[in-house]
């Protein structure tokens, strides 16, 4: 079945960096769009940035534009999150999430099940 | 865009008709979106283009609206629906989320 696994997460400094990862499998990864979307302890959603299916397009939040970087590797089938410059309001469960339909900007349909950043000295 | 989901807390009870309302600042057509969060877990997507079902959501969940006006309605309130439910706008990047609307017993 189709699934996302992310990774990478933990306790970081602030001003440090940290890259996340998402697997996926059992579907074509190469052919979706991906998101990843945020939500702070006890807050609601926050939606990252998005890269197309092929990562020749990528879009950004306005809270991390310029310090985060999406990028995917079609040949391990893995999305990334370069986070770089954290500040304390980044901290959130991290999820990944894949566009519903083949190579068109959609709902996400399918998630991973989050992975924790926390920046605090 | 900004999107402002009424109310932000609903008390309902098992049986109950429930409709929720998210309110775009601009003009988004139907590119419009809305998913179910239970708690420590991932979102769940339920309705996209404003109005479609997803595959193997419950028929009891409906959504409706285009332009800057969205409701999302549940037909008759499952103890399994008690949850948060979030907007979210396609229509032009940055892609945004409304704010939820908790749904309690």
């Amino acid at each position: 079945q189709m699934q996302l696994v992310e990774s990478g997460g933990g306790v970081v400094q602030p001003g440090g960096s940290l890259r996340l990862s998402c697997a996926a499998s059992g579907f074509t990864f190469s052919s979706y769009g991906m998101h990843w979307v945020r939500q702070a302890p006890g807050k609601g959603l926050d939606w990252v940035a998005f890269i197309r299916y092929d990562g020749t397009n990528e879009n950004y939040g306005d809270s991390v534009k310029g310090r985060f970087t999406i990028s995917r590797d079609n040949s391990k089938n893995t999305l990334f999150l370069q986070m770089t410059s954290l500040r304390a309001e980044d901290t959130a469960v991290y999820y990944c999430a894949k566009d519903r339909r083949l190579r068109f900007l959609d709902a996400s349909d399918i998630w991973g099940q989050g992975t924790m950043v926390t920046v605090s000295s | 865009i900004q999107l402002t989901q009424s109310p932000s807390f609903l008390s309902a009870s098992v049986g109950d008709r429930v409709t929720i309302t998210c309110r775009a600042s601009q003009g988004i057509s139907s590119y419009l979106v809305w998913y179910q969060q239970k708690p420590g877990k991932a979102p769940k997507l339920l309705i996209y283009a404003a109005s479609t079902l997803q595959s193997g959501v419950p028929p009891r969940f409906s959504g409706s609206g285009s332009g800057t006006e969205f409701t999302l309605t549940i037909s008759s309130l499952q103890s399994e629906d008690f949850a948060t439910y979030y907007c979210q706008q396609l229509n032009s990047y940055p892609l945004t989320f409304g704010g939820g609307t908790k749904v309690e017993i």
